[in-house]
C-alpha cells in the first residue's frame, strides 16, 4: 500500500514553455501533499506543502506564480512549472501524506533548453 | 532553530564490516525522527522511525535525546546496502512536514 505515481518521469521542453507534473496517491486518500526539488548530490528542497481544496503553501524563496500547484481532489496535485527557464531544469519530487509518514512519488526528470 | 545534521557525505566501509551512519537534530521540543533510503535509480523510502523501535534489514536507530543523535546502526553490512541514507524530523503539530539532513552516500565495498 501507500503508492504514489508522478508523470510523467521526465520531460523536456523549450524555454518559455509551462510543464505540468501530476502526483497521485493510488490506493489512499492524501489530503496534503509536498512537492520538493532536488538538485544533483543535493538533499530534498521542500517547495511547497499542497492542501486539498485550499491554496498551497510556499516556503521562502519559492515563487508561486512560476510554480502553481493545484491540488483538486483527495489523489492528485499538479505542479505547473510557467515559463520555463534553463534554470529551473531540475528533479522535483512529490509526497503524499499517509497515516505514519510522507510516501515518495519516483521523481520527474524536468530538462529546459 | 530546526535542523538535522548528517556529518558524513560519503560513508565506505566492506562487507561484513559494522555501519554507522550520524544524524544530530536541533528541535526544542519532541520531535519524531525517521530514516529514509533511496537505493539507485529507486524513489526516496522510509527506513525507520523512532518511536516504532523495529529493525528493519538489519539497521536500527536509537534516539538519544541527551545527545540529541539518532544514529544509523547495522552490524553487519551488505552490498545491497549500497544507497543514500536520509535523516529526517518531523516537528509537532506540522502536518508531517519533514526537515531533512544533507544525506549520506552509503558504499558498501565486495
Amino acid at each position: 500500500g501507500a503508492v504514489v505515481s508522478q508523470h510523467p518521469s521526465w520531460v523536456i521542453c523549450k524555454s518559455g514553455t509551462s510543464v505540468k507534473i501530476e502526483c497521485r496517491s493510488l490506493d489512499f486518500q492524501a489530503t496534503t501533499m509536498f512537492w520538493y526539488r532536488q538538485f544533483p548530490k543535493q538533499s530534498l528542497m521542500l517547495m511547497a506543502t499542497s492542501n486539498e481544496g485550499s491554496k498551497a503553501t510556499y516556503e521562502q524563496g519559492v515563487e508561486k506564480d512560476k510554480f502553481l500547484i493545484n491540488h483538486a481532489s483527495l489523489t492528485l496535485s499538479t505542479l505547473t512549472v510557467t515559463s520555463a527557464h534553463p534554470e529551473d531544469s531540475s528533479f522535483y519530487i512529490c509526497s503524499a501524506k499517509g497515516q505514519e509518514t510522507q510516501y515518495f512519488g519516483p521523481g520527474t526528470r524536468l530538462l529546459v533548453l | 532553530a530546526q535542523r538535522v545534521t548528517q556529518p558524513e557525505k560519503l560513508l565506505s566501509v566492506f562487507k561484513g564490516a559494522p555501519v554507522e551512519l550520524k544524524c544530530n537534530y536541533s528541535y526544542s521540543g519532541s520531535p519524531e525522527l525517521f530514516w529514509y533510503v533511496q537505493y539507485s535509480r529507486q524513489r526516496l523510502q522510509l527506513l525507520l522511525r523512532h518511536i516504532s523501535r523495529e529493525s528493519i534489514k538489519g539497521f536500527t536507530a536509537d534516539l538519544n535525546k541527551g545527545e540529541t543523535s539518532f544514529h544509523l546502526k547495522k552490524p553487519f553490512a551488505q552490498e545491497e546496502d549500497s544507497a543514500m541514507y536520509y535523516c529526517a524530523l518531523t516537528p509537532m503539530d506540522s502536518n508531517y512536514q519533514l526537515i531533512w539532513g544533507a544525506g549520506t552516500k552509503l558504499i558498501i565495498k565486495p
